[in-house]
């Protein structure tokens, strides 16, 4: 069982938004604003998306987009494009000495 | 550019250990802790532990302490995570990746490009 719970699976349409939420605890979520969001697609190791809750890397695209409320992150993706097809995990740094990440257990979005 | 590179693909037999390493390059190798993550087969993300370059401190991951142990050899800019008394559960992809922190930021940015591990008898 994942530290920070996220739905198994969202689905949309190309063009849509869709929102992937990510639940912790006031001991990680609720407690800093180091919550990442990652997109692994298949075989891929993970890549950076969305750091401190709402920051964007550069060369990420701006449909890409955070939020946090209490102990409750969201990623959302606006415009959906058949590439953005792949799983999303989020992260968080946590207050306990260890572990010191936590991670969700992973989102598949399907782009219909 | 930033880039970690890790070691090749394990296979190893139940009962025997592992290590990895993750070469570091493009930055100041000393200057931000390393960590390591793994993914089971079809699973999630699962952080393992962490290791700071510039004193070699770790922090690991309760359910495997006393298994794992986190190195590292500032000369070369390198990283290891070994990993011992192997079992089928621990067939699994490993990552390291750079701890990027500052006052106002953290996460985990670059990562390696992952080295499967495969214990199997």
């Amino acid at each position: 069982q994942s530290a920070l719970t996220q739905p198994a699976s969202v689905s949309g349409s190309p063009g849509q938004s869709i929102t992937i939420s990510c639940t912790g605890t006031s001991s990680d979520v609720g407690g800093y604003n180091y919550v990442s969001w990652y997109q692994q697609h298949p075989g891929k190791a993970p890549k950076l998306m969305i750091y401190d809750v709402s920051n964007r890397p550069s060369g990420v695209s701006n449909r890409f987009s955070g939020s946090k409320s209490g102990n409750t992150a969201s990623l959302t993706i606006s415009g959906l494009q058949a590439e953005d097809e792949a799983d999303y995990y989020c992260s968080s740094y946590t207050t306990s000495s260890t572990p010191d990440v936590v991670f969700g257990g992973g989102t598949k979005l399907t782009v219909l | 550019q930033v880039q970690l590179v890790q070691s090749g693909a394990e296979v190893k037999k139940p009962g025997a250990s592992v290590k990895v390493s993750c070469k570091a390059s493009g930055y100041t190798f000393t200057r931000y802790y390393m960590h390591w993550v793994r993914q089971a087969p079809g699973q999630g993300l699962e952080w393992m532990g962490i290791i700071n370059p510039s004193g070699g401190s770790t922090s690991y991951a309760q359910k495997l302490q006393g298994r794992v142990t986190m190195t590292r050899d500032t000369s070369t800019s390198t990283v290891y995570m070994e990993l011992s008394s192997l079992r089928s559960e621990d067939t699994a992809m490993y990552y390291c990746a750079r701890d990027y922190c500052s006052s106002t930021s953290c996460y985990l940015d670059p990562w390696g490009q992952g080295t499967l591990v495969t214990v199997s008898s």
